[in-house]
C-alpha cells in the first residue's frame, strides 16, 4: 500500500506569493492533518479535516486555509508568505477522526520543504 | 493549553549505552502520549503510545516508556542501543477531554549513537 504522499517535495517562493501543497492520505483514510516544522523545533498542528469538514484549527494566522476533497485528499494552502513560513509542512493521515485511544494510527508523509526567499 | 518539554537537546552516545530521554507535559486532564521517532531522510513513525492501563510501555525496537502521572513525565528507554537507532526523537500528547484532538509534541532531541 502507498503510503502519505505530498507535492511537491521541495518549494521555493518569495515573499508575498501564494503556495498550494497537496497530500493524498493512505487508502481508507478519511482524516488529514497539517502540521508545520520549522528547522530545530517539534511538528505544530495546523488543521485537521475529516470527512471534508475542518475538525481542528491550530494557532496560525488566517494567511493559512485548507480544504479536503470528496477522495480524502487535501490541499494546504498559505497566502502573503512570509519568510517566517520556511519550514517542513507534513501531512498525516489517520482512518478517524484523531482522537488517541487504541486505535489510534498516524500516519505521517515525508513532507514539502518550503524555502520563503 | 498543553505543552510537551524535551530537556535534552542533543544525546551523543556509544553503541550498547543505555538511553533514557526526558518528556514532561503540561495538562492537568486525561492525555495519550506517543514518542514518534524520524530517521535521516525518512517520515516521522510511530514509536510507541500510551493510552490507559498499565503506565510501562513497550514499542518497536526494544524502545519503552514509562507514564508518571504524578510526574507529568513519559521518559523513554532503551537498556542498549544500536547504531541504527541514531534519529530524532519527538514526544507528543493529545488531551483526551477536549474537543480538539491534535499532537503537541515536543522540540524533539536529537540522537546520536557512535560505533
Amino acid at each position: 500500500d502507498a503510503g502519505v504522499t505530498q507535492s511537491p517535495t521541495h518549494l521555493i517562493k518569495t515573499r508575498g506569493q501564494q503556495v498550494t501543497l497537496r497530500c493524498s492520505p493512505i487508502s481508507g483514510h478519511k482524516s488529514v492533518s497539517w502540521y508545520q516544522q520549522v528547522l530545530g523545533q517539534g511538528p505544530q498542528f495546523i488543521f485537521q479535516y475529516y470527512e471534508k469538514e475542518e475538525r481542528g484549527r491550530g494557532n496560525f494566522p488566517d494567511r493559512f486555509s485548507a480544504r479536503q476533497f470528496p477522495n480524502y485528499s487535501s490541499e494546504l494552502n498559505v497566502n502573503a508568505l512570509l519568510l517566517g513560513d520556511s519550514a517542513l509542512y507534513l501531512c498525516a493521515s489517520s482512518p478517524n477522526r484523531t482522537g488517541g485511544g487504541r486505535n489510534e494510527k498516524l500516519f505521517f508523509g515525508s513532507g514539502t520543504q518550503l524555502s520563503v526567499l | 493549553a498543553q505543552s510537551v518539554s524535551q530537556h535534552n537537546h542533543h544525546v551523543i552516545l556509544s553503541e550498547a549505552a543505555s538511553l533514557e530521554l526526558g518528556c514532561n507535559y503540561s495538562y492537568g486532564g486525561t492525555v495519550n502520549l506517543f514518542w514518534y521517532v524520524q530517521y535521516p531522510g525518512q517520515h516521522l513513525q510511530l514509536l510507541l503510545k500510551y493510552f490507559s492501563g498499565d503506565p510501562l510501555v513497550k514499542g518497536i525496537k526494544g524502545f519503552e516508556a514509562e507514564f508518571i502521572k504524578s510526574k507529568f513525565s513519559f521518559n523513554l528507554r532503551k537498556p542498549s542501543v544500536q547504531w541504527s537507532d541514531t534519529a530524532e526523537y519527538f514526544c507528543a500528547v493529545i488531551p483526551m477531554d477536549t474537543g480538539r484532538r491534535a499532537l503537541t509534541f515536543g522540540s524533539g532531541t536529537r540522537l546520536q549513537v557512535q560505533p
